[in-house]
This record gives structure tokens, C-alpha cells and sequence, in this order.
């Protein structure tokens, strides 16, 4: 497998402009992870899904956020109108279903850099 | 809140020195504990997992120690070698928040020639 792969891995933009990042989970994994890496902040869960369904979205910043997963192989997370303070790591991470053999193991994409200027 | 903190922040050695990372946190009501591995621009590696009911877990030259009771774990590198230069973090998974986990700000180990 390919592992979950991410896409753009970087990203620069101007504020105001939205700002999709994409996300392709590892085949048969069922849970989808969407996080944040900043230096002041370290790394924060935003949402998490389970089977397409989001499941806790307490940790997304504010209404200028917004994530999908219209299938089990696909996810976007949004934000519009972005910001500069929105620049960061933006992290996607799958795992298998809990109670599976393995299943709360984490496996994590490379990334995507936003910058907002 | 569970809080997750990592000691020391930085660590520098030379090849083939035993080393030792620390990992505490606040509530000890958790479900299990990740050690990752973060290298200069890319993602994390996951490298082990251990389960609330379990003491240790070892892989290779990585042991990763569990005490719930005390809030702490360890993660000991035996024979460090420059290849292991990364930052190291911990997250917790507390007992009834499904698959949340909560990250450790992290220790950025070198390992020096």
C-alpha cells in the first residue's frame, strides 16, 4: 500500500483565498485523523471521521474551517477565507477499525505546508 | 484536559550511547500510548504502540516502557546511531474517546558522529 497520501505538499496562498487540501487514507482503514502542526501549538487534532461520518470536530478553530469525506477513500479539509495565522503542517492520519489487530496504530501522511500571506 | 509533556526538549549524544526519552501525563485514565518519529519535514512514524493493560513493548533496538499508575512512559534507544536523529512524540489515547489522541510537544534528538 501506498500509505495515506496528501496532496498539495505545499501550499502557498494569499489571505482571503480558500484553501483545499486532499486526502487519501490507506485502503481498508475506516477512521480518518485531520491535524494541525504548528511550532507554538505542537500537534492538535481538528476532526476525525469514522466510516465517512465525522465523529468529534471540537478541535477545528473556527467556522472558517470546514472538512468532507464523501467516500471511504477521500477527504478535504477547507478553509476559506484563509488567514496568515492559519499557515501550519496539515496532517492526515488513518487507522484500521477499532478492535481490529493493529487497529489503534495511527499511520500518518507526509503532510501539506500551508503558507498564507 | 489531559496534558502531555515530554523531557528533556533537545538531546544530543554521540554514536552508541543508551538513551532515554520521557513521557508523562496528567490523566491516567488512558487506553494506550503511541510513540512516534517525526524526521525534518515529514510526517510521523509510527513506533510502538502499547496497550494500558501492557507494561513494555520492544522493536528492535526501541523498548518503550508504560506505567498508567504513575502517568509515565519511557521510550529507551539502545546502541543510537545518527539515522536515529529525529524528534521523538508521545500521544495518549484516553479510555472512552474512541481514537483521540493527545501529542506531546516532543524531544528532537541528534545523534552526533
Amino acid at each position: 500500500d501506498a500509505g495515506v497520501i496528501q496532496s498539495p505538499r505545499h501550499e502557498v496562498t494569499e489571505m482571503g483565498q480558500e484553501v483545499t487540501l486532499r486526502c487519501k487514507p490507506i485502503s481498508g482503514h475506516d477512521y480518518l485523523f485531520w491535524y494541525r502542526q504548528t511550532m507554538m501549538r505542537g500537534l492538535e487534532l481538528l476532526i476525525y471521521f469514522n466510516n465517512n461520518v465525522p465523529i468529534d470536530d471540537s478541535g477545528m478553530p473556527e467556522d472558517r474551517f470546514s472538512a468532507k469525506m464523501p467516500n471511504a477513500s477521500f477527504s478535504t479539509l477547507k478553509i476559506q477565507p484563509s488567514e496568515p495565522r492559519d499557515s501550519a503542517v496539515y496532517f492526515c492520519a488513518s487507522s484500521l477499525p477499532r478492535g481490529s489487530r493493529g487497529g489503534d496504530e495511527q499511520f500518518f501522511g507526509p503532510g501539506t505546508r500551508l503558507t498564507v500571506l | 484536559k489531559q496534558e502531555v509533556t515530554q523531557i528533556p526538549a533537545a538531546l544530543s549524544v554521540p554514536e552508541g550511547e543508551n538513551l532515554v526519552l520521557n513521557c508523562s501525563f496528567t490523566d491516567s485514565a488512558i487506553y494506550n500510548l503511541q510513540w512516534f518519529r517525526q524526521d525534518p519535514g515529514k510526517g510521523l512514524t509510527s513506533l510502538l504502540l502499547i496497550q494500558s493493560s501492557q507494561r513494555e513493548q520492544t522493536s528492535g533496538r526501541l523498548n518503550a516502557s508504560l506505567d498508567k499508575s504513575s502517568g509515565r512512559s519511557t521510550l529507551y534507544i539502545a546502541a543510537s546511531q545518527p539515522g536515529d536523529s529525529a524528534t521523538y512524540l508521545c500521544a495518549v489515547r484516553r479510555s472512552g474517546t474512541a481514537s483521540k489522541l493527545t501529542f506531546g510537544t516532543g524531544t528532537r534528538l541528534q545523534v552526533t558522529l
